[in-house]
């Protein structure tokens, strides 16, 4: 299976900062045929369902702030919050969806400095 | 408005059966492949299974963790997805959620609309 790596754990971070996570993959989840990396990023609060920010690495979904951002290849790859809201305190999660079993980063929580 | 409503959690004991409820509204159903992620407490999300649309034979696929003793449906004309539990765990614990895929009759592998979960305890 692919494992889906996420760093740090935690990220305490100001607001107005940045924030930056990173998921690195085992395996490449890159497709050639496509010119597409298998890769989605969710953001999860409590008591609350999975939310879609980006998927195809770097494509925000729609009403996703213009503050979230993809980026990366192959098997590294960050989501960066520009400047931190209050309401973006929150579990991260990556997933790769390029090969069964579809596989989750272990998450990483931001919360405020 | 896109819905999905789990039901049918609850306590079980361990070896026991439980089946799930996705029922969804807003959508055409049968157009979009369904999935199931978990999210045991104080621990991240996991991957659990998902059905395809009937143009791709209602095919599922399932985590390691639970193949064999779970078992995905759906019923199209209802706009239902279950989740069939059998020889439940004490680490299958988690509250469950059902996702809508993003890609309509094929899928892509993630899911644009959720349900708000329904928790699942399994004592031992």
């Amino acid at each position: 299976d692919f494992v889906m790596t996420q760093s740090p754990d935690s990220l305490p971070v100001s607001l107005g900062e940045r924030a930056t996570i990173n998921c690195k993959s085992s395996q490449s989840v890159f497709y050639s045929s496509t010119n597409k990396n298998y890769l989605a990023w969710y953001q999860k609060k409590p008591g609350q369902p999975p939310k879609l920010l980006i998927y195809w690495a770097s494509t925000r979904e729609s009403g996703v702030p213009d503050r979230f951002s993809g980026s990366g290849s192959g098997t590294d790859f960050t989501l960066t919050i520009s400047s931190l809201q209050a309401e973006d305190v929150a579990a991260y999660y990556c997933q790769q969806y390029i090969k069964l079993p579809y596989t989750f980063g272990q998450g990483t929580k931001l919360e405020i400095k | 408005e896109v819905q999905l409503v789990e039901s049918g959690g609850g306590l079980v004991q361990a070896g026991r059966s439980l089946r799930l409820s996705c029922t969804t509204s807003g959508f055409t159903f049968g157009d979009y492949a369904v999935a199931w992620v978990r999210q045991a407490p104080g621990k991240g999300l996991e991957w659990v299974g998902l059905i395809r649309t009937k143009p791709y034979g209602e095919t599922k696929d399932y985590a390691a963790s639970v193949k064999g003793r779970f078992s995905i449906s759906r019923d199209d004309s209802k706009g239902i997805a279950y989740l069939e539990m059998n020889s439940l765990k004490s680490e299958d614990t988690a509250v469950y959620f059902c996702g809508k895929d993003s890609l309509s009759i094929a899928w892509y592998g993630f899911c644009d609309y959720w349900g708000q979960g329904t928790p699942v305890t399994v004592s031992s």
